[in-house]
Order: structure tokens, then sequence, then C-alpha cells
């Protein structure tokens, strides 16, 4: 199947770090994305990690992968109220399609 | 300087019309998409086009036909729309490269009364 699960909501406090966290089902992706949607906007990519890689980090983002387990986590650190939106892991199929399976999406709450 | 436009941004319409969302993107990218958000924020893709051929085409009823004209444009057009038509289309783009990064646009917000 073609399921990618996330975890539909998480609350930190301004400040603390947080870890959003994304299973998914084909073992063969090569490249798996986290996008962030704002309210009332599209989606923007935040970043994204090739399959042979286990961690990306860019700035405040971290990127870790377990291919094993098929898990994804994004850990955003020092997070602040800006960061408040829905965080969407995306897995690319093994075709020539450029197909994203989109997860569930997780809405991400930051209070002072 | 708008990289994905989508028109328009808001659409009511009643049972039964017929409606068109229209889709321009002027990165030059070869590749567009129409993806539907459900009220759950669910995100779904619909239909990939590369330049302007068919790539994807996911299980959508019939009543919606993807129309691109040249491969800045991917039109929508929906038939005999239904109450569960209402959503949140969203268009968007990338280039063929070694990751597909896709840059969407603002989204339209369909409701079906």
């Amino acid at each position: 199947g073609e399921d990618v699960e996330q975890s539909l909501f998480l609350s930190v406090r301004e400040g603390d770090s947080s870890v959003i966290n994304c299973t998914y089902t084909d073992s063969s992706s090569t490249y798996l994305y986290w996008y962030k949607q704002e309210p009332g906007a599209g989606l923007q990519l935040l970043t994204y990690i090739f399959s042979n890689m286990d961690m990306k980090q860019d700035q405040r983002l971290t990127v870790l992968l377990n291919k094993k387990d098929k898990h994804l986590s994004l850990r955003i650190a020092d997070t602040q109220t800006g960061d408040s939106a829905i965080y969407f892991c995306a897995e690319s199929t093994p075709d020539d399609t450029d197909k994203l399976i989109f997860g569930t999406g997780t809405r991400l709450q930051v209070f002072p | 300087d708008t990289a994905v436009s989508q028109t328009p941004k808001y659409l009511v319409t009643q049972m039964g019309n017929d409606k068109s969302i229209k889709c321009e993107q002027n990165l030059g990218h070869d590749t567009m998409y129409w993806y539907k958000q459900d009220s759950k924020k669910f995100l779904k893709i619909m239909f990939s086009y590369n330049n302007k051929e068919l790539i994807i085409n996911e299980t959508v009823p019939n009543r919606f036909s993807p129309k691109s004209p040249d491969k800045a444009h991917l039109n929508l057009h929906i038939n005999s729309l239904e109450l569960g038509d209402s959503a949140v289309y969203f268009c968007a783009s990338s280039q063929d490269s070694g990751y597909n990064e896709q840059f969407f646009g603002p989204g339209t917000r369909l409701t079906v009364l």
C-alpha cells in the first residue's frame, strides 16, 4: 500500500524542540521530503533526504531516516511561533512519474 | 512575479454545475500537478502532466478533466459538481531533476452547495 502515516497534532512551548514523526511504506523510495503548509497557503518544501543517508542537518532542522523501520523524523530546534503550521512528510515512488505520496500531516502548535 | 498561480482563489457553486480552475506557472517547469486537500487536510494527487502529456491519472471520477494547452498551464474542469467535491485544490509544478521539489500554488477553495 501507499500509506504514509503521521500523528495528527503536536503542541510545544516556544524555545523547545519539536519532533515530528512519519512512517512510510515504500522501501524503494529514493527521496523523502518534509513540506510545510501555513494557514491558507500551499505547501513549501522544507528539506529532503536521499535514501542512502541517515541524517541531514539544515540550520534548525534535523532529518533522521531509519530505513530498516521505514521511519522518518523532523526535529525543529528552538521552535518559534512562526513554526506553527501543518507538516507533511512525503515519499517519492520508484517509477518515473515524479509522484509524491504525502503523509496525513501533523499540525504543530507552538505556544508562548 | 508569482511562481505558481491559480484562479479563482474561492469558488462557490451549486451541485450539478460545471466549473473550471486555472493554473499557470512561470518557472519554466516541465511537470504540473493537481492535488485535492479535503477537510481533514489529507492531500492526494489527482493528475500530473509533463510537457502537455498526461503522466499520472489517479482514481478520479471522469467528471474531472485536466487540460494542458501548453507546459506553463494546467487547467482542471469539473462537470456535474457534487457535494463531495468540496475541497481545496492545489496546483503544483516541478522541474525534472534528481529530487522532486514541487512548488505549490495558493490553492482554490471549492464549495459545492
